[in-house]
């Protein structure tokens, strides 16, 4: 059974620039949750979607948004780029909405976003 | 809201000695709680999780955690390091929200382990 899959792997945009980072989850999972880890800030949730719908969004501006289709795959965007979006991004999948009971979040190798 | 502290950023351990990384969350309602290991470049892997039932719960590597509800504490323990064993690792507790539960996590503890 494939991981979750994030591409790219490494990116290094420009100040002002946007980018789009993708996500493929575990084959069944419907949802994705994205993490931005920073070394000043550590991880932090950013938003999680579940059946192409966003279901909870954490304290982030909304320069950054997400979306998924309907084959599970999520996408975050970030427009208007600034030099502390630098960070890993990662995803998680998983079976269901609630981590309880059997359900695992997997996680992906993420994105390490640069920003210049 | 709930937290998450992690006491030590950095642990530094010999080969073969008992490996102890600290958690504490803040919680008002019976928490689910999760050790992940990170290791470099590389995304977060699950060790074990706290949901209900037994206090004492085994992990993969032989790690294991022990949820102390009086102490609101949750300390990952090894008996025996091995070089393998170095990395961050992070405590997380799960907080609802929406109808989907999310994880806060503590700011990590960076094992090293010296041969």
């Amino acid at each position: 059974k494939a991981g979750v899959t994030q591409t790219p792997r490494y990116l290094i945009k420009t100040r002002g620039q946007q980018v789009t980072l993708s996500c493929s989850p575990i084959s069944g999972h419907r949802s994705v949750s994205w993490y931005q880890q920073t070394p000043g800030q550590g991880l932090q949730f950013l938003f999680e979607y579940f059946s192409e719908t966003q279901r909870n969004k954490g304290n982030f501006p909304g320069r950054f948004s997400g979306r998924q289709f309907s084959n599970s795959r999520s996408e975050m965007n970030v427009s208007t780029l600034e030099l502390g979006d630098s960070a890993l991004y990662l995803c998680a999948s998983s079976s269901d909405r609630r981590l309880s009971g059997n359900t695992e979040a997997f996680f992906g190798q993420g994105t390490r976003l640069t920003v210049v | 809201a709930q937290s998450v502290t992690q006491l030590g950023s950095h642990v530094s351990v010999s080969e073969g000695a008992l490996v102890l990384l600290r958690c504490n969350y803040s919680s008002s309602v019976p928490p689910y709680l999760f050790w992940y290991v990170q290791y470099p470049n590389q995304g977060l892997q699950l060790l074990l999780k706290y949901t209900t039932g037994a206090t004492l719960v085994k992990g993969i590597n032989g790690f294991e955690a022990e949820f102390k509800k009086s102490e609101t504490s949750f300390h990952l323990t090894k008996p025996s390091a091995h070089m393998s064993d170095a990395a961050e690792y992070f405590c997380a507790v799960s907080e609802e929200e929406g109808g989907s539960e999310k994880l806060v996590f503590g700011k990590g503890t960076k094992l090293t382990v010296n041969p």
